[in-house]
């Protein structure tokens, strides 16, 4: 009963190195979403996906590229770590309708120095 | 781009209140979402709106989709403290710019005293 599983849940980046973030999900949903949530700011859509092998923009996707080679795990990247993309990021999934996400992980705290 | 206005930003209530938010926006939307989060963990859906008018509840949570489409309203009744938390709303707008993508509200942060 995991749900939707993020990995790491904290990473700290100096400037200019990349990595990846994991999103698993168990519960067969065709739609996944990346968010980014800022202090006083509400989630922001970083990239989603309708579909294994399907990925869209959100409203913040620079800086970023994902991938969903498999239905069930979506990877967000980072090629080159900016101190702007400190931040928490959530994952979701939905089974139905697009764009509305139902399942969150519990987040991924990054902070880039 | 569209933005949501939620307030109030935070309220202090006593155990046993009633609480009351809301969720505006400057153009019409199609559907109107209401997310809680608890510390350290992700959003939760609680309610979902698909219809101006509409008015469903959840358990002792009950959320509108004004008639006008440009806002919304979440109610908690009878709060106990497992209601603490921040509270999203979000919104999906029915034309202009980005209205394939859901729009969150800057939250609303509930404390319940005992």
């Amino acid at each position: 009963n995991a749900g939707v599983t993020q990995t790491p849940k904290f990473r700290v980046l100096k400037t200019g190195q990349s990595m990846t973030l994991l999103c698993a999900q168990d519960m067969n949903h065709e739609y996944m979403y990346w968010y980014r949530q800022d202090p006083g700011m509400g989630l922001r859509l970083i990239h989603y996906s309708v579909g294994e092998g399907t990925t869209a923009k959100g409203e913040v996707p620079d800086g970023y590229n994902v991938s969903r080679l498999k239905k069930q795990n979506f990877l967000l990247g980072l090629e080159s770590a900016a101190p702007s993309q400190t931040s928490v990021y959530f994952c979701a999934s939905s089974y139905e309708p697009v764009n509305q996400p139902q399942h969150f992980g519990d987040g991924t705290r990054l902070s880039i120095l | 781009g569209q933005q949501l206005n939620q307030s109030p930003q935070s309220m202090f209530i006593q155990e046993g209140e009633d609480v009351s938010m809301n969720c505006t926006s400057s153009s019409i939307f199609n559907t109107w979402l209401w997310y809680k989060q608890d510390p350290g963990e992700g959003p939760v859906l609680l309610i979902a709106l698909y219809k101006a008018g509409e008015l469903t509840s959840n358990g002792r949570l009950t959320a509108q989709f004004g008639i006008t489409r440009k806002d919304s309203f979440l109610n908690i009744s009878a709060s106990i403290p497992s209601d603490v938390g921040i509270y999203f709303c979000a919104g999906q707008a029915a034309a202009g710019y980005n209205t394939d993508k859901l729009i969150f509200g800057t939250g609303t942060r509930l404390q319940v005293f005992p």
